[in-house]
């Protein structure tokens, strides 16, 4: 199984700072990496897939980058709606596998 | 406008079954792969299962293997998880997610249902 390792786990940051996710994945995944943002009691939301792309509605703020085995998320200047939770996945192989997640919090 | 709909959670004792079901509207089912993804409470996400879009193929995390079935009824735009021999690890929240391009498998998540809430206890 691909491992899939997100550093920080939280992170405490101020409204209009950047951000910044890595994600490492255990083996190669070309560009099948995807990244997620789940607020408390909601269902995740798809943002960024083939580690750049966004999905149709998601600000420009948002933004991916990498490929083979490292991977960055980067939110270009925080705004209030952003503090959540982000996940990197894996989509090269079954099983998919999730990071472990970033909570980005208030500072 | 797409969207998923996850119903059939609750409370079971170990040991015991429950059937999940995901009705999706928007989009033409069949042609599209679907997944369960499940998330423990105060914990992150795990892939549980996938199917394709016609059915014939699916995938299973090791921790559902032999005990969790996913299938679906085209028909009925439907997307269906049978869990049995259920375990107090298997309580979490469980979400349907889409594949987004029907090109390749495993593809990227679109869309994500609500999720429905299934609790393991005695």
């Amino acid at each position: 199984d691909i491992q899939m390792t997100q550093s920080p786990s939280s992170l405490s940051a101020s409204v209009g700072d950047r951000v910044t996710i890595t994600c490492r994945a255990s083996q190669g995944i070309s560009n099948y990496l995807a990244w997620f943002q789940q607020k408390p009691g909601k269902a995740p939301k798809s943002l960024i897939y083939a580690a750049s792309s966004l999905q149709s509605g998601v600000p420009s703020k948002f933004s991916g980058s990498g490929s083979g085995t490292d991977f960055t998320f980067t939110i270009s200047s925080l705004q209030p709606e952003d503090f959540a939770t982000y996940y990197c996945q894996q989509y090269n192989s079954y099983p998919l596998t999730f990071g472990g997640g970033t909570k980005v919090e208030i500072k | 406008e797409v969207q998923l709909l996850e119903s059939g959670g609750g409370l079971v004792q170990p040991g015991g079954s429950l059937r999940l079901s995901c009705a999706a509207s928007g989009f033409t089912f069949s042609s599209y792969a679907m997944s369960w993804v499940r998330q423990a409470p105060g914990k992150g996400l795990e892939w549980v299962s996938a199917i394709s879009g016609s059915g014939g193929s699916t995938y299973y995390a090791d921790s559902v293997k032999g005990r969790f079935t996913i299938s679906r009824d085209n028909s009925k735009n439907t997307l269906y998880l049978q869990m049995n021999s259920l375990r107090a690890e298997d309580t979490a929240v469980y979400y349907c997610a889409k594949d987004q391009s029907g090109l390749r498998w495993p593809d990227a998540f679109d869309i994500w249902g609500q999720g429905t809430m299934v609790t393991v206890s005695s």
